[in-house]
């Protein structure tokens, strides 16, 4: 069954170094999205992504954020200089058309991103 | 703006035992779409099940059942005969048409079984 892929699972970085964070979202999907989860927390969204462009960020999406789809199988998340404040799991989610329209959006397994 | 609560934070129950689990939204929007999503222990979100506003028939799937009601913008998840592999972080999520497919989630509520 296709799934969605996030590596790594695991990523300890110092304060102010970059990240970037990695998916494979299923094959024939045409969205993409970004989600946190603060430990313990509830789930956030982030951004979306469709057609090579940002569709919607939320607020916690500020400048030090990015996404980029590169080479049309891979969706990255980029943190320019990480903070305490990003330590979180970060979901990576995709669907086929937008969520709710007779769709639904997968999830990977998570990326656990802790700063140090 | 759109909100999904989910008050129970923790829930306990013993093995074999029936469990609700409660989810109240809100949204101006006529259509939308609910869902609920599994995070057992390992962390992953797994998809459990879609709803639209213009479906209120409620649904069974094996032990798990799912009771929509727009009067009282609730939409209820029951397990039967719960089992330990139950034991997770329960998600209700909402979406509606227009904001890009994202979701806004409940804070969840952990349900925990014991044996």
């Amino acid at each position: 069954e296709p799934e969605v892929t996030q590596t790594p699972s695991h990523q300890v970085t110092q304060m102010g170094q970059e990240v970037i964070l990695r998916c494979v979202p299923i094959s024939n999907h045409l969205y993409f999205y970004w989600y946190r989860q603060i430990l313990g927390q509830k789930v956030e969204f982030l951004v979306s992504f469709y057609n090579n462009e940002i569709s919607e960020k939320s607020e916690i999406f500020d400048d030090q954020f990015s996404v980029e789809r590169p080479d049309g199988s891979n969706f990255t998340l980029k943190i320019r200089s990480t903070k305490l404040e990003d330590s979180a799991m970060y979901f990576c989610a995709s669907s086929l058309l937008l969520t709710g329209l007779n769709t639904e959006a997968f999830f990977g397994q998570g990326t656990r991103l802790t700063v140090v | 703006a759109q909100k999904v609560t989910q008050a129970q934070t923790e829930i306990s129950v013993v093995e074999k035992e029936d469990v609700t689990l409660d989810c109240v939204y809100e949204t101006r929007d006529t259509t939308y779409y609910l869902f609920w999503y599994k995070q057992p222990p390992s962390g992953e979100l797994v998809f459990l099940i879609r709803r639209n506003s213009f479906d209120e028939q409620n649904e069974i799937s094996g032990r798990y059942s799912w009771n929509f009601q727009k009067s009282t913008s609730s939409f209820n998840f029951t397990i039967t005969a719960s089992q330990v592999v139950d034991s997770a972080v329960y998600f209700c999520a909402l979406s509606v048409p227009g904001n890009t497919g994202k979701l806004i989630f409940g804070q969840g509520t952990t349900l925990q079984v014991k044996p």
